[in-house]
Order: C-alpha cells, then structure tokens, then sequence
C-alpha cells in the first residue's frame, strides 16, 4: 500500500496561472517532506522540501504547504512558466538523512504558452 | 565534474539472463543508492550503501544484488532477469549527514526484460 499518494497523475495549466500539485501521506513517522523535478530522460533533481515543524517554505516562484493534521501537502508555483513542465514527485522521510526516501507516483504538469 | 553516471542508459534482456547496472559518481559521496520507477509508482528503493563495505536492502530489494567495494561505485545485479524488473532504474548519491535535498541522481537505465 503506497505511503505517499499523487492522485493526480496530470495537470495542464496555462502559463502565467498557478499550478498546484497535490500529495497525501498515511504514515505519522514522517517528518520531512520534498519535492523533486524530473525531465524526461534525466534524472530527478531537488526542488525544495519542508520539515513537520513548519507548515510553509518558499523559494522563489515555489511554496510548499504542510497541513500535518490532514496528512496533505501541496505544491504552489506561480506564476507557471513552460520551462516548468516537468514530472513532479512528492518524497517523505522520517529523517533528514538522505535515507530511505518515500516517492508519490509523480504529477505530469504542463504549462501551456 | 560528471556528478553521477549510469551505463548502459537502454538494455533489453530475455528473462532469464542477467547482467550488472554500473553506476559511479565522482562527488566522493559516501552514500549511494538505487530506486526503479515504475508508472504511477513513483520510485521506490531497491538497495542503499553508507559506504564502502556496506549495503542494506530497501523496499524492493528481491531479484537484485549490490556490492560497494569503492566509494565510487555500486553495481545493480539482476541475477535472472523477470519481466516484473521491466522498469527504469535510478541510482543516487549523497555525502554523509548532509540531508535529503543533496541527493543527486543520476539519468537512468531503461530497461526492459522480454
């Protein structure tokens, strides 16, 4: 049974638009959280993460939101860009020790010109 | 600076053969591991390594084999290849303690077993 849920596997958004990706996780051992982006033929590549003791991280266009009594977490960018068009993974850790990474099954966004 | 490398990056296997992912990263990264991706399952670990002379499995570890003899490389060895193993592999590094935002990745093996 997956601990970490992407239940969307796409998403369209039109450029200049907020794009928000959503990730759901059942276990309460986790205390860290990232996202990561993938391009296809390329590996994935850190975008940003939070720890359970917040409930928000920025970084830019990029926001994270933490809602640990819901067990969600959501992705804000804005404004979308095309160059953004990626697969989004959603990962949870119990530490932050680069260990033993949880993975969502990834949300295909596109931004459309 | 190559960061980390996989080779071959396509193979196509009939089950039953086996053959050895190559993976080197030259960041001197004590940490090493290896994921597979799979549609809608996102990736999952199949083994991991702190260091030389030392390995650990992960969530998926059956049918594959790891060894780390150097802290530059650590080879996935699919032993008898099944279709099930029909997947893109992934393999990673970090150095010591330094957080899951310094994983690096490397750009994949597809591979597909027949």
């Amino acid at each position: 049974d997956q601990q970490v849920k992407q239940n969307s596997p796409s998403l369209s958004v039109q450029e200049g638009r907020i794009s928000i990706l959503n990730c759901d996780y059942t276990n309460s051992m986790f205390d860290y959280f990232l996202w990561y982006k993938k391009y296809p033929a390329e590996g994935p590549t850190f975008l940003i993460s939070i720890s359970s003791i917040k409930d928000k991280n920025e970084d830019g266009r990029f926001t994270v939101f933490l809602n640990k009594s819901a067990k969600h977490l959501s992705l804000h960018i804005v404004p979308s860009q095309p160059g953004d068009s990626a697969v989004y993974f959603c990962a949870a850790s119990g530490d932050n020790a680069g260990n033993m990474l949880t993975f969502g099954g990834g949300t295909r966004l596109m931004v459309k010109p | 600076n190559a960061g980390v490398t996989q080779t071959p990056k396509f193979q196509v296997l009939k089950t039953g053969q086996s053959m050895t992912l190559q993976c080197a990263q030259d960041m001197n990264h004590e940490y090493m591991s290896w994921y597979r991706q799979d549609p809608g399952m996102g990736l999952r670990l199949i083994h991991y390594s702190v260091g030389a002379g030392i390995t650990d499995q992960g969530e998926v570890p059956n049918g594959y084999n790891v060894s780390r003899s150097t802290t530059e490389d650590f080879p996935l060895r699919l032993l008898s290849a099944a279709p099930s193993q029909t997947s893109v592999y992934f393999c990673a590094s970090s150095p010591p303690g330094a957080g899951n935002e310094k994983l690096f990745f490397g750009s994949g093996t597809q591979l597909s077993v027949l």
